[in-house]
């Protein structure tokens, strides 16, 4: 079975300083994609960053960057110079397994920024 | 623009009755996906389809009912038989593309 978790519920950050949320997944397969979301107020999702299980190098993406241990199954993301806008929850999800079309979500961070 | 629209952003119902959310897509994507959101929680998959005229229960299907007679629409009944249906739900889709687009959800509330 497919798994994800996130085991902060909630995070504060001051603005300009780098963040880490956390998350961690349980799968048995080789091939899988792990994904983070940004949901505002408004409840929009918001596709942050993607990262391949065969990717050799984490994924980065302007202020964003995924680290990736596979060995340990955690894909941390990690936030550079937190701004104000920053303030939402953020989702951790995977595709794959047996039926590669299916996303798993966890729980979610509501990260909020402070000025 | 392409995209996911999802209508209505706001849906009132009374008890008994079933209600429809329409969800559709111009990305010409083959898998589509209903989620349920409920305050401070996760993402919980209600129905998917992978293709047209073909869908499969997600984890919380009870209650739900959905079809996929056209690529472009994946509309999700929320039926009498859901006993607690006031939540947000999201619809997404997919393709060869890694990540799920996601449309701007309807909120449903029980009245």
């Amino acid at each position: 079975a497919q798994k994800i978790t996130q085991t902060q519920p909630g995070m504060f950050v001051q603005e300009k300083e780098a963040v880490t949320l956390d998350c961690t997944y349980d799968t048995s397969d080789p091939s899988y994609g792990l994904f983070w979301y940004k949901q505002p107020s408004s409840g929009e999702m918001i596709f942050l960053i993607y990262q391949g299980s065969y990717d050799q190098q984490n994924a980065t993406e302007g202020r964003y960057s995924l680290n990736f241990q596979k060995a340990r199954k955690s894909a941390n993301l990690v936030i550079s110079a937190s701004q104000l806008g920053d303030s939402a929850m953020y989702f951790c999800a995977m595709r794959g397994g047996y039926n590669f079309n299916k996303f798993y979500f966890g729980s979610g961070t509501k990260l909020n920024v402070k000025p | 623009d392409g995209g996911i629209t999802q209508s209505p952003k706001y849906l009132f119902r009374k008890e008994g009755q079933n209600v429809t959310l329409s969800c559709e897509q111009n990305l010409n994507h083959d898998a589509m996906y209903w989620y349920r959101q409920d305050p401070g929680q996760g993402l919980r998959l209600i129905y998917y389809s992978q293709i047209v005229n073909d869908f499969q229960k997600g984890d919380i299907a009870e209650g739900y009912s959905v079809s996929r007679e056209k690529k472009e629409s994946f509309p999700l009944t929320v039926t009498s038989a859901q006993k607690n249906p006031t939540a947000f739900y999201l619809c997404a889709s997919s393709s060869a593309s890694p990540e799920a687009f996601f449309g701007q959800g309807t909120r449903l509330t029980v009245v």
